[in-house]
């Protein structure tokens, strides 16, 4: 069975420009969630969607949003890009949200 | 007082050694908890479930105190290979629900 996986491995963008990341949840699970993580750093919640609509947002500006297609896949999308958006940023999948989440590779973003 | 915290550590601790890890939570509603090992520029990878009644996984044994507001993650017989962070995720209600993350331990088994 596929796990979590996302998609650019690596993205590298300038600061002001756009980026979109990519997640595609384990077969049967309606839940992805959304983390950052910075170098050194723990992950920040950034956004959790349930059966295509957001449940819940962490302390994010509004330049952070996503969205959950109708197979459960997800997009997030950073705007106005600023050097400190520079992480590591991690798609889960669950099944529900009280339920334990598997987490994909993640996807490394660099802005310069 | 942040949702979850743990010790940063790092934990130095020879192989063969039996380690803890604690984590407390804030939010007494908090439903579900879980630990998980995040190796160097990886993603964290599920360890496994702490339920109310401590459960354990070979070398691994989890705990949950609801009065105290903490969980517990023991490993016996360290191997070298346990060397990893190690995260607890606490489902806390904030507006709905959300997956809160400790900052995670840093263990390190020495030979």
């Amino acid at each position: 069975e596929a796990g979590v996986t996302q998609s650019p491995t690596h993205l590298i963008k300038t600061r002001g420009q756009q980026a979109t990341l990519r997640c595609s949840p384990i077969s049967g699970h309606t839940s992805v969630y959304w983390y950052q993580q910075a170098l050194g750093l723990g992950l920040q919640f950034l956004l959790w969607y349930d059966e295509g609509e957001e449940r819940n947002r962490g302390n994010f500006p509004p330049r952070f949003s996503g969205r959950q297609f109708p197979n459960y896949s997800s997009e997030l999308n950073v705007n106005a890009l600023e050097l400190e958006d520079s992480a590591l940023y991690l798609c889960a999948s669950g099944i529900r949200q009280d339920t334990e989440a598997f987490f994909g590779q993640g996807t490394r973003l660099t802005v310069v | 007082r942040k949702e979850v915290e743990q010790d940063p550590g790092p934990f130095n601790v020879p192989e063969g050694a039996t380690v803890a890890f604690n984590c407390t939570y804030s939010n007494s509603a908090s439903q579900s908890f879980f630990w998980y090992r995040q190796d160097c520029r990886k993603e964290p990878k599920l360890l496994m479930s702490v339920y109310s009644s401590g459960n354990e996984d070979g070398r691994f044994t989890a705990q949950l105190n609801r009065a105290s507001q903490y969980i517990s993650l023991l490993i016996r017989d360290s191997k070298l290979s346990d060397s990893a962070t190690y995260l607890c995720a606490v489902n806390t209600p904030s507006g709905t629900y959300k997956y809160i993350f400790g900052t995670g331990t840093r263990l390190k088994v020495l030979a």
